[in-house]
């Protein structure tokens, strides 16, 4: 089945920096790779996805970016904020109707 | 669109005893549904994937005959912790994928579990 490793674990920068968390995952065959937000106790929440059939996105100061090959793809955050501190997770999936698979976490630490 | 309601959002039961939670897909039918488990400070595991009208598929080391799952309708899907246990104390979260115009998967608002 998939895995997926993320780093790093905790990440802190001021704020204004960039931030950058790194992925990878095992099944060349997943095609969906999202990244989401989670504040405690709370669902998570979208911020950005790609689909395997692009080598990036961006929204604003988020961006995302994917290689196939090397099979990892990373979110990228620009200007950061103190908001942005949250704990940020990546995840994979392969095919329509299975499971996303959840890298560990990575919590950001934003400081003003 | 594409809203998944979960409830309880949280709930404390007694050791030995059993609690259902609930996932209702409002505005579109979910035909597959996951229950994931996250300990605090740890990422979301997935247990198991429940299937409409049929057997749920359960994760590697997840118990099926503790964490019952059924799925009789297309927008609603069961979790019972059954007999449960200080260990099972958790933030138990269901999801949905959803198609149409915003591709992708849903979550409910998950589930405190305290087991006392």
């Amino acid at each position: 089945g998939e895995n997926v490793e993320q780093h790093p674990s905790t990440l802190s920068v001021q704020e204004g920096d960039s931030a950058v968390i790194k992925c990878t995952y095992s099944d060349s065959a997943s095609n969906y790779f999202p990244w989401y937000k989670q504040e405690l106790g709370k669902r998570p929440q979208l911020i950005i996805d790609i689909r395997s059939n692009v080598g990036e996105k961006k929204d604003q100061r988020i961006a995302v970016t994917l290689n196939k090959t090397a099979k990892h793809f990373s979110l990228h955050i620009t200007e950061t904020q103190p908001e942005d501190s949250a704990v940020y997770f990546c995840a994979a999936t392969y095919q329509a109707g299975t499971a996303l698979i959840f890298g560990k976490g990575t919590t950001l630490s934003v400081s003003s | 669109g594409a809203v998944v309601s979960q409830h309880p959002s949280w709930v404390i039961c007694k050791s030995g005893t059993s609690v259902k939670i609930e996932c209702r897909s409002l505005d579109f039918q979910a035909t597959t549904m996951f229950w994931y488990r996250q300990f605090p400070k740890q990422s979301l595991m997935l247990m198991a994937t429940s299937n409409e009208g049929s057997k749920a598929t359960y994760e590697q080391g997840v118990e099926k005959d503790k964490f019952l799952i059924n799925h009789a309708s297309l927008t609603l899907s069961t979790l019972t912790v059954t007999s449960a246990h200080p260990e099972d104390s958790s933030f138990y979260i269901c999801s949905a994928r959803h198609t149409g115009e915003a591709d992708g998967y849903t979550f409910g608002s998950g589930t405190r579990l305290t087991v006392v």
